[in-house]
């Protein structure tokens, strides 16, 4: 049972460059996440879907686009990234709306 | 004012030490509060919701407090295993996705 997997765990980009974050999950849930860990921020929220062909904005959105095709993957996109992008990034799901289940994280670095 | 704030902590406590953690929210529609634990460089994991009633599991005593928009995690008889960083979670205020608080760290020494 592997619950939700992000692909890559780690990852280097240089700025400008673009790169595509995959989340995926196993359990049939609505509801998918994407929030990303700074030291001293806390979680916060990238964009959200309460489900397939849904996408939200949440807290910090600027700089990341999302897309829903398929109920199982939620995908982070980086158009052009930057510095300020380097952060650790988790990917959680949800089928009551609180109940997350998180991947493992992303650690991703734009130098 | 941020949606979900918490004391800043580091809480460091002996073992066997009760300890007390707060957290305020802002939106006063929310109606499910949530305690979570995140070990270090882990994925944050469901540690239990919050009540109205309160509620208990084992050694964790959740509060919650609308009037005052005020949340409360107590643990008792602290073990070792419980060093990580809690965080209070409330609603948005579209209520529509989980907003987390910055966190507060527990160190439980011998």
């Amino acid at each position: 049972n592997a619950g939700v997997t992000q692909t890559p765990k780690f990852r280097v980009l240089k700025t400008g460059q673009s790169m595509t974050l995959l989340c995926a999950q196993d359990m049939n849930h609505e509801y998918m996440y994407w929030y990303r860990q700074d030291p001293g921020m806390g979680l916060r929220l990238i964009h959200y879907s309460v489900g397939e062909g849904t996408t939200a904005k949440g807290e910090v959105p600027d700089g990341y686009n999302v897309s829903r095709l398929k109920k199982q993957n939620f995908l982070l996109g980086l158009e052009s990234a930057a510095p300020s992008q380097t952060s650790v990034y988790f990917c959680a799901s949800s089928d009551t709306g609180y109940g997350y289940t998180f991947g493992s994280g992303t650690r991703l670095t734009v130098v | 004012r941020k949606e979900v704030e918490q004391d800043p902590g580091p809480f460091n406590v002996p073992e066997g030490a009760t300890v007390a953690f707060n957290c305020t929210y802002s939106n006063s529609a929310s109606q499910s509060f949530f305690w979570y634990r995140q070990d270090c460089r882990k994925e944050p994991k469901l540690l239990m919701s919050v009540y109205s009633s309160g509620n208990e599991d084992g050694r964790f005593t959740a509060q919650l407090n609308r009037a005052s928009q005020y949340i409360s995690l107590l643990i008792r008889d602290s073990k070792l295993s419980d060093s990580a960083t809690y965080l209070c979670v409330a609603f948005n205020q579209a209520g529509t996705a989980l907003i987390f608080g910055k966190g507060t760290t527990l160190s439980v020494s011998s």
